[in-house]
C-alpha cells in the first residue's frame, strides 16, 4: 500500500515537500507517479521515478514547477516545489504506475491536500 | 482541457446497462490497446477498474467490461447497483514526453 502524508496549508512563495511511503511489495523496482486533482483540470499526471536507480519522467506541464525524488531506505517518494504558487492548489496523489509496456496507475495513496493562499 | 474527451455525466437505473465514452485520437487511443478506467468516489482515492482497455484487476467486478474502437474506448457497466455511482476517469498512454493523459471524468448517477 501507499500512506502519503497529511494536508498542507501554506503561503504563495513558500517550499514543500510531500511524501507517499510504500509497504508491502519491492518499493526499489516500481515507478511512482504523483498526480494532481484540480476541480479545473481534474487528473493530471506530473511526474514518475523509479527508485531503484531515480530515472525520473515528467510531464512537459510541470517540467521545472516540481522535483520527484525517492529514497530506498525507507520506501518513500516525494514530491517538492521549491516556491509555491496558489495555482498549485489542489489534491496530490501517489501512485504505483506500470510502465512499458502497460501503462496504468495501479495502487494509489489515500492523497495529500496542498492549499496555497495568502 | 483534457486530452481525451468523455461525457460529464450518464445515469441508469439499479440493473441496468451504462456505457461510458472516452474519444481520443488517431495518435492516443486509436493507436494503443493502453486504455485504463478508473471509479473514483467522493473524497476517496481512483481505483484501478480496466487496465489495457479489456483486462480487470483482480478483485473487481465481471459487470464491468472494456473495449475500444478506433479513437473510442469504452467502459461498460452491467446490471448498475447503487455502490456504482461514482465519477470515472478514462487514461490513455499518448506517447512522447506527456506519457499518459486522462479524460476529463463522467459523473454516474444511479437513479
Amino acid at each position: 500500500q501507499l500512506v502519503q502524508s497529511g494536508a498542507e496549508v501554506k503561503k504563495p512563495g513558500e517550499s514543500l515537500k510531500i511524501s507517499c511511503k510504500g509497504s508491502g511489495y519491492n518499493f526499489p523496482n516500481f515507478w511512482i507517479a504523483w498526480v494532481r486533482q484540480t476541480p479545473g483540470k481534474g487528473l493530471e499526471w506530473m511526474a514518475s521515478i523509479f527508485p531503484d536507480n531515480s530515472q525520473t519522467r515528467y510531464s512537459p506541464s510541470f517540467q521545472g514547477q516540481v522535483t520527484i525524488s525517492a529514497d530506498k531506505s525507507t520506501s518513500t517518494a516525494y514530491l517538492q516545489w521549491h516556491s509555491l504558487k496558489a495555482s498549485d492548489t489542489g489534491m496530490f496523489y501517489c501512485a504505483i504506475l506500470w510502465m512499458a509496456p502497460n501503462y496504468y496507475f495501479d495502487v494509489w495513496g489515500q492523497g495529500t491536500l496542498v492549499t496555497v493562499s495568502s | 482541457q483534457s486530452a481525451l474527451t468523455q461525457p460529464a455525466s450518464v445515469s441508469g437505473s439499479p440493473g441496468q446497462s451504462v456505457t461510458i465514452s472516452c474519444t481520443g485520437t488517431s495518435t492516443d487511443v486509436g493507436s494503443y490497446s493502453l486504455v485504463s478506467w478508473y471509479q473514483q468516489h467522493p473524497g476517496k482515492a481512483p481505483k484501478l477498474m480496466i487496465f489495457m482497455v479489456t483486462k480487470r484487476p483482480s478483485g473487481v467486478s465481471s459487470r464491468f467490461s472494456g473495449s475500444k474502437s478506433g479513437n473510442t474506448a469504452s467502459l461498460t457497466i452491467s446490471g448498475l447497483q447503487p455502490e456504482d455511482e461514482a465519477d470515472y476517469y478514462c487514461c490513455s498512454y499518448v506517447g512522447g514526453t506527456t506519457i499518459v493523459a486522462f479524460g476529463g471524468g463522467t459523473r454516474l448517477t444511479v437513479l
